[in-house]
């Protein structure tokens, strides 16, 4: 099974909005509603930010938002805060009762 | 509040075995499935294993599989993974999630980090 494909960086200033990619085939990202976005600090672990798609857990601010169109997922984040700046990945489903992560994006508040 | 806590990790020779566990708090062990997830110093995250509630499901990534074994006591709400035939490349944190909707981890434990080193 293929590791999805992130984008190794991106970058916005506070205040704007940026929008992260994860890209997979028909027979992950595309074919089933189970992608989920993890923010991850240096030397901490993975939080869950969005899961299904488009879900959000309770407790994460409404400034990130998730979507899927075929076989790319995307996470936004608007209103860039510095807070914000962390590894992002997504995951999802792969068949076979496989689960798939993709490399991860840095994301740099400027 | 949910907790989860590894341990098991250390210093291990090529080829050599290791049991990791995940001591689980807050929450009803018994009714989630749970994973096992690890990351390379500087890497991304990899799926490694997942055990289903009353482990009659087990799933592994195919690099593991016959080396890696997961299992559960629900009894003592712990989650575990034993690790034979390690490699060098197997030098990782490995983490314990909670299976949630979607294929999704919902929590995680802080990691415990195995080194396999001559």
């Amino acid at each position: 099974q293929s590791a999805l494909t992130q984008p190794p960086s991106a970058s916005g200033s506070p205040g704007q909005s940026v929008t992260l990619s994860c890209t997979g085939t028909n027979s992950d990202v595309g074919g089933y509603n189970a992608v989920s976005w993890y923010q991850q600090y240096p030397g901490k672990a993975p939080k869950l930010m969005i899961y299904e798609v488009s879900k959000r857990p309770s407790g994460v601010p409404d400034r990130f938002s998730g979507s899927k169109s075929g076989n790319t997922a995307s996470l936004t984040v608007s209103g860039l805060q510095a807070g914000d700046e962390a590894d992002y990945y997504c995951s999802s489903y792969g068949g076979r009762s496989n689960l798939v992560f993709g490399g991860g994006t840095k994301l740099t508040v400027l | 509040e949910v907790q989860l806590v590894e341990s098991g990790g250390g210093l291990v020779q090529p080829g050599g075995s290791l049991r990791l566990s995940c001591a689980a708090s807050g929450f009803t062990f018994s009714a989630y499935s749970m994973s096992w997830v690890r990351q390379a110093p500087g890497r991304g995250l990899e799926w490694v294993a997942t055990i289903n509630k009353d482990a009659s499901n087990i799933y592994y990534v195919d690099s593991v599989k016959g080396r890696f074994t997961i299992s559960r006591d629900n009894a003592k709400n712990s989650l575990y993974l034993q690790m034979n035939s390690l490699r060098a490349e197997e030098t990782a944190v490995y983490y314990c999630a909670r299976d949630s909707s979607g294929w999704s981890r919902d929590y995680w434990g802080q990691g415990t980090l195995v080194t396999v080193s001559s």
